[in-house]
């Protein structure tokens, strides 16, 4: 069955600096990858999504790469600020014929001021 | 516009109690998507439904769980008989599903949390 992974439970990094959350997957060939952001209590909101013929995606101090080589998506997050302090869910599509999304267990981002 | 509406944003049952759970997608959307998240665990599939069909449960559980998306009103997901370990958050989402290619983005609800004691 497929398997998705997020490199780290937890990441801490300075503002201003850029943060680089991973994502890997196995046993598949997504269609698409997605990015979503969830905040203590609340439910995932969406921020990316990017196909599997798309290299790289960017909306605003966002960007995201997919290599389906290596079987990866990495999500990054410039000048980053306090306010980007969340858990950050990496999802992929389901396999042919489901439509559900599997989610990774996520990346907790804290910005330190 | 509003966004995907989930009620009762808490919920507090007793082992062996019935708990429903409610959800009202986005206007114009017609699937829905039921979700879990136990604690320090990802979010996991439920069930997939468009209205009075469902299209995907591969992973409800086969017993006490089940869900519908009538004709008219929310989309409601039922747990019989819970037990303590149906504690979790409860997720629901919506998309304009076109098919697997064009899958539109799911919109997520703020979740039920769901408390059994």
């Amino acid at each position: 069955s497929q398997k998705i992974e997020q490199n780290s439970e937890a990441l801490n990094i300075q503002e201003g600096k850029t943060a680089t959350l991973t994502c890997n997957y196995t046993n598949y060939s997504p269609a698409y990858l997605q990015w979503y952001r969830q905040d203590p209590g609340r439910g995932p909101v969406f921020l990316l999504l990017i196909r599997e013929n798309e290299k790289e995606k960017r909306k605003e101090r966002l960007k995201v790469t997919f290599d389906t080589t290596l079987k990866q998506s990495l999500f990054h997050i410039t000048a980053s600020q306090p306010a980007d302090s969340a858990t950050y869910l990496c999802a992929l599509d389901g396999q042919a014929g489901s439509y559900q999304l599997t989610f990774g267990k996520g990346t907790k981002l804290s910005v330190i001021p | 516009n509003a966004g995907v509406m989930q009620n009762p944003r808490h919920l507090v049952r007793r082992r062996g109690q019935e708990a429903r759970l409610r959800c009202s997608p986005m206007k114009g959307h017609s699937h829905v998507y039921w979700y879990r998240q136990l604690p320090e665990e990802g979010l996991k599939f439920m069930v997939y439904l468009q209205k009075e069909n469902i299209i995907d449960e591969s992973g409800m559980p086969k017993e006490r769980f089940s869900a519908e998306f009538p004709k008219e009103g929310p989309s409601i997901l039922r747990i019989q008989q819970v037990v303590r370990g149906d504690s979790a958050a409860y997720f629901c989402a919506s998309s304009q599903r076109l098919d697997r290619l064009t899958q539109e983005t799911q919109y997520f609800g703020p979740g039920t949390r769901l408390l059994v004691l």
